[in-house]
């Protein structure tokens, strides 16, 4: 099973800053990750797939970049809305399909 | 638009079993695998298992195999999802989702999460 391991656990932004958010896979997962967004009571909502693809309707503001083992999220400006846990998945290798421990991110 | 009406909460004793349904609409329902997830509170998400559909194929993760069960009923648009052998550790919400088709990739569309908790 692939092991998909996030840091930091939590990150600290003010709005308007630039969050970088780290995802990396046990072993090359190639470009067949997604990233999703989740917030307090809600079902985790897709944003990325295949590492770097915006899925429809995302602001342009959320880029993926990577390949094989390491990948990142950047969300470049940071609103309000964007306060929530975001999770890396992988699906090179299934089953099982696996994810991330997430990564909290929180107004400074 | 596409569409998914989880079953509502479920309070279990250690021991039994629970079903959570997953009612379907707005899409051709052969069409999409849909994927069984649970999230334990504050951990990460858990990929269970995956039904086609079209002719009830499924494949579970390991860590559920023995316990898990993925039906469909075609005729419903409806998916479900039966945990056996229920332990306080199974305390969680438990989701159904599906992308467009039958490859495996991200997931475009969840249901509401389904509560179930274990205790005695």
């Amino acid at each position: 099973e692939i092991v998909m391991t996030q840091s930091p656990a939590t990150l600290s932004v003010s709005p308007g800053e630039r969050a970088t958010l780290s995802c990396r896979a046990s072993q090359s997962v190639s470009s067949n990750i997604a990233w999703y967004q989740q917030k307090p009571g809600q079902a985790p909502r897709l944003l990325i797939y295949g590492a770097s693809a915006r899925v429809t309707g995302i602001p342009a503001r959320f880029s993926g970049s990577g390949s094989g083992t390491e990948f990142t999220l950047t969300i470049s400006s940071l609103q309000s809305e964007d306060f929530a846990v975001y999770y890396c998945q992988q699906y090179n290798d299934w089953p099982p399909l696996t994810f991330g421990g997430g990564t909290k991110v929180e107004i400074k | 638009q596409v569409q998914f009406v989880q079953s509502g909460a479920e309070v279990k004793k250690p021991g039994a079993s629970v079903r959570v349904s997953c009612k379907a609409s707005g899409y051709t329902f052969t069409r999409s695998a849909i994927h069984w997830l649970r999230q334990a509170p504050g951990q990460r998400l858990e990929w269970m298992g995956w039904i086609n559909p079209a002719n009830g194929d499924t494949k579970y993760s390991q860590k559920f195999q023995d316990r898990v069960t993925i039906t469909r009923d075609t005729s419903a648009t409806t998916a479900y999802m039966d945990l056996s052998n229920l332990s306080s550790e199974d305390t969680a919400v438990y989701y159904c989702a599906a992308r467009p088709g039958l490859a495996v990739a991200g997931l475009d569309f969840w249901g509401q999460g389904t509560l179930v908790t274990v205790s005695s």
